[in-house]
């Protein structure tokens, strides 16, 4: 099945700064990449996805890369503010059959002022 | 207002006492979900439903049991609760699973098995 390992766990920045956290999974035949946020308290929420017929994808100050050939996946989040604070989650699934996500063990985004 | 809920939100309970998490959606979705989140661990699925009637296992279904009578309910059920199952769950939804729609998660139900 696949394996999604997930890098840094926590991550602490300060505002303004860039921060990027990295995936790498094993199943070459995955093709859809989304990354959730965790606030405190509670349920992941989708903040972007990427599909693997696309190499980058952004909305406004949050994008993702994703490198087939050497599968993984990035989330970059530029000009991070305070409420950019929370558990991140990337996952990934092939389309094709599969009914489940396999998720990332999360990373601990921490902006600082 | 479009969502998916939990309730409880928090119960303590005692090894082998049988309980019951609730989830309910009201966006008419398909698919629904169980995932327990656990430090260092990500989330990871128990079980899920494609369909009313449509159940099948995920990573880790030992000692859980679902049913999908209506398509807007998916209680977890736990016969015989142990320590560790004492774990953050949470239930998802979406149109037509995980492949092509996002999932909404609930809120979370905070589970200590003592």
């Amino acid at each position: 099945g696949e394996n999604v390992e997930q890098h840094p766990s926590t991550l602490s920045v300060q505002e303004g700064d860039s921060a990027v956290i990295k995936c790498t999974y094993s199943d070459s035949a995955s093709n859809y990449f989304p990354w959730y946020k965790q606030e405190l308290g509670k349920g992941p929420q989708l903040i972007i996805d990427i599909r693997s017929n696309v190499g980058e994808k952004k909305d406004q100050r949050i994008a993702v890369t994703l490198n087939k050939t050497a599968k993984h996946f990035s989330l970059h989040i530029t000009e991070t503010q305070p409420e950019d604070s929370a558990v991140y989650f990337c996952a990934a699934i092939y389309t094709g059959t599969a009914s489940k996500l396999t998720f990332g063990t999360g990373t601990r985004l921490q902006v600082t002022l | 207002e479009a969502q998916v809920t939990q309730n409880p939100r928090y119960l303590i309970t005692v090894t082998g006492k049988k309980l019951t998490v609730t989830c309910s959606q009201n966006m008419n979705h398909e698919y629904m979900s169980w995932y327990r989140q656990d430090p260092g661990l990500g989330l990871r699925q128990i079980y899920y439903s494609m369909n009313v009637e449509v159940t099948d296992k995920g990573d880790v279904p030992e000692g859980y049991k679902v049913s999908r009578k209506e398509k807007r309910n998916f209680p977890l059920i736990l016969e015989s609760p142990s320590p560790n199952q004492t774990s953050l769950y949470f239930c998802a939804s979406s149109f037509s699973g995980p492949r092509a729609d996002t999932q909404y998660f609930g809120p979370g139900t905070r589970l200590t098995v003592l």
